[in-house]
């Protein structure tokens, strides 16, 4: 069995500000994981997957994620936020089946 | 291109009623999933078809739901008898699965509601 936990319902940060969303993991084998980021009333979007490679993967809108495999973990993090960054990120494991993080709120403040 | 589209975005139903959800996913995509979002949570996975191979139904919580797909096309999920704890927003998702493009895209998902 794996699991996805985000331990932070929400993570508020200033515009301009480096954010970090957490994310660790508990899956059988190589690890494939995946950012997706939910706007209201719209559908999870894609940001940035792990599947081999390097630790650090870029994704979309300036996202990116460091895969640790001795902390099991796969944070997301921006250099600089906006405001328009502000909604539900959801991390995601699987290669067929994913199983979903609770998912965290992030709240950009101008 | 044209992204997934599910249909209808919203639906209202009554308890014991059956409903139908239609997914369309990208095309040639060969992989296509459903899944539940109940309010605040994140999503469950509930069924998952690849080519003409048997659908993996683990996530299917009980034979009230069920699922079918046309060839690498159209599928639709149906729930017989629902109930109020159905009431969820039902997402679908496609994707490839050769190459390393696992990604799944999703659509803007089905609001149901059994009153």
């Amino acid at each position: 069995a794996q699991s996805v936990a985000q331990p932070e319902d929400q993570v508020n940060v200033a515009e301009g500000n480096p954010l970090t969303v957490k994310c660790t993991y508990s899956v059988s084998g190589n690890p494939y994981l995946f950012w997706y980021v939910q706007y209201p009333n719209r559908g999870l979007q894609f940001l940035l997957k792990y599947i081999t490679g390097d630790n650090l993967v870029k994704g979309s809108y300036g996202f990116e994620a460091e895969f640790n495999k001795s902390q099991t973990s796969f944070h997301l993090k921006k250099p600089s936020a906006l405001v328009s960054d502000s909604a539900l990120y959801f991390c995601a494991g699987g290669r067929r089946a994913l199983t979903f993080g609770s998912g965290t709120r992030l709240q950009v403040q101008p | 291109g044209a992204g997934v589209s599910q249909s209808p975005s919203n639906k209202v139903t009554e308890k014991g009623k059956d409903v139908e959800l239609r997914c369309d996913p990208i095309s040639g995509h060969t992989a296509l999933y459903w899944y539940r979002q109940r309010l605040g949570q994140g999503l469950e996975f509930l069924i998952y078809f690849q080519g003409n191979s048997a659908p993996d139904k683990s996530g299917l919580p009980s034979d009230r739901f069920s699922a079918e797909r046309t060839g690498e096309s159209v599928s639709t999920l149906t729930i017989q008898r629902t109930q109020q704890e159905d009431s969820a927003v039902y997402l679908c998702a496609s994707s490839l699965t050769a190459g390393g493009q696992y990604e799944q895209y999703f659509g803007p998902g089905t609001r149901l509601t059994v009153t």
